[in-house]
């Protein structure tokens, strides 16, 4: 069955850190890739995708993911974070077929020390 | 006014009573699903549909039913509840034409079953 797993469970960075969130999938067809972000007591928002065409996608708030096919990765960046990017991230895959589902990885909380 | 609306936000209910969420959204999309986050797990599937008279059960649809009393609106409902369901409950829509659509979600539902 297709995964998605979030190799970080908890990160705690210092203000100015720079941050990288490891992403790995298992399907090996075409993929969409996703990351999600839910601040405190939120609900998920959409941080960038991935559908096709440049790998190196950016979003909002300073974040960027590249996707590497080679490795199954879509790894989540940000050259310094800060203290508002407290939060648990969610990378997500789209299930085969087109049923619109989203697979999510266990999601990685990141707090930020200013 | 939030796109994707859950009610109720929080409800602490007792084993073995039914419990309804409900969810309504103006995005105009066709399809919706529902969700569920347990620290550590992510999100898992609990159920989706694709219209009124498309309903099809996700990974982990054992104790929960829905019902699309229309384009708008979804519901889950828990007929015995048991404490092992307390978790966070998201509902998300997204358009239903492609798949590199994202889903939009609600602000969640936070359910303890004592």
């Amino acid at each position: 069955a297709q995964s998605v797993s979030q190799h970080n469970h908890h990160v705690i960075l210092s203000e100015a850190a720079s941050l990288e969130l490891g992403c790995n999938y298992s399907y090996g067809g075409t993929v969409n890739l996703f990351w999600y972000v839910q601040y405190p007591g939120q609900h998920l928002q959409l941080l960038l995708k991935y559908f096709s065409g440049d790998p190196l996608v950016k979003g909002i708030k300073g974040f960027e993911a590249e996707f590497i096919k080679s490795k199954f990765s879509f790894n989540l960046r940000k050259p310094s974070v800060q203290w508002s990017d407290t939060a648990e991230y969610f990378c997500a895959v789209n299930a085969p077929g087109n049923t619109g589902k989203l697979i999510f990885g266990q999601g990685t909380t990141l707090q930020v020390k200013p | 006014d939030a796109d994707v609306t859950q009610t109720p936000r929080n409800r602490i209910t007792k084993t073995g009573k039914r419990i309804m969420l409900e969810c309504s959204q103006t995005k105009g999309h066709d399809r919706m699903y529902w969700y569920r986050q347990d620290p550590g797990l992510g999100l898992r599937l609990i159920y989706y549909s694709f219209d009124v008279k498309d309903i099809n059960k996700g990974e982990i649809s054992d104790g929960y039913s829905v019902s699309r009393q229309a384009q708008a609106k979804f519901s889950l409902s828990l007929e015995s509840a048991i404490p092992n369901q307390t978790a966070l409950y998201f509902c998300a829509t997204r358009t239903g034409t492609g798949r590199t659509g994202e889903l939009f979600f609600g602000e969640g539902s936070r359910l303890t079953v004592l």
